[in-house]
């Protein structure tokens, strides 16, 4: 059974501050999604990396794809309170499966 | 745009009961999927419909069943409901199966006491 980790779990910082959350398999995916859910609304997609080593910058969101494409990292520059969400990763697997991580929960204090 | 539509959005249900979730997409898309969220636990992946007339087993499919109406709806339908089954569902589509990205209906939480 392939498994998705996100660390931290819980992360709240203050507004103006950096942060990364990851997201971790022992299992090699073909793509990576992320996205980001708000209290009492569905998760939103946020960015694909298909390419080991691929970053992609979302305003002050960059997206990373490990080598191997078994991990990938956000990192958040200056965060804001808007930023405050779930945020999830997604791996597809070789056999175009879709497998959520659990999670990060961010939150920004102003 | 509507996106993707569940209905209701809330539900309370006795052990035992039964329920119907209702999910529509005004997207053209041939994919329809139903999962759940538990705290801690992510997205779980109940049932899928890769294209209309076609539903396979998820993750956690016991104590569901689905029905593909159609292209537009989805629908997930509890027999006997168990506290168990309390969550938060979601209904999502997208264009293809293969992993292509999903789009997400606003969820429908579910107490069964």
């Amino acid at each position: 059974t392939q498994l998705l980790e996100q660390s931290p779990q819980f992360l709240s910082i203050q507004e103006g501050e950096n942060l990364t959350v990851y997201c971790n398999s022992s299992s090699v995916f073909s793509s990576l999604q992320w996205y980001r859910q708000e209290p009492g609304e569905g998760p939103v997609l946020l960015v694909t990396v298909v390419t080991g080593g691929e970053v992609k910058k979302l305003k002050r969101l960059t997206f990373q794809f490990g080598d191997a494409r078994k991990d990938s990292s956000l990192h958040i520059t200056a965060a804001q309170p808007g930023d405050t969400g779930l945020y999830l990763c997604a791996g597809v697997s070789s056999a175009s499966k879709i497998i959520f991580g659990s999670g990060t929960r961010l939150s920004i204090r102003p | 745009n509507a996106g993707v539509t569940q209905t209701p959005k809330f539900q309370v249900l006795k052990t035992g009961q039964s329920m119907t979730l209702q999910c529509a997409q005004d997207m053209n898309h041939n994919s329809m999927y139903w999962y759940r969220q538990d705290p801690g636990m992510g997205l779980r992946l109940i049932y899928y419909s890769a294209s209309e007339g076609t539903t396979d087993k998820g993750e956690v499919p016991n104590g569901y069943n689905v029905s593909r109406l159609n292209k537009r709806e989805f629908s997930l339908r509890l027999e006997s409901a168990a506290p168990s089954q309390t969550s938060v569902y979601f209904c999502a589509s997208s264009e293809g199966g293969g992993g292509q990205p999903q789009h997400f209906g606003d969820g429908t939480r579910l107490s069964i006491l």
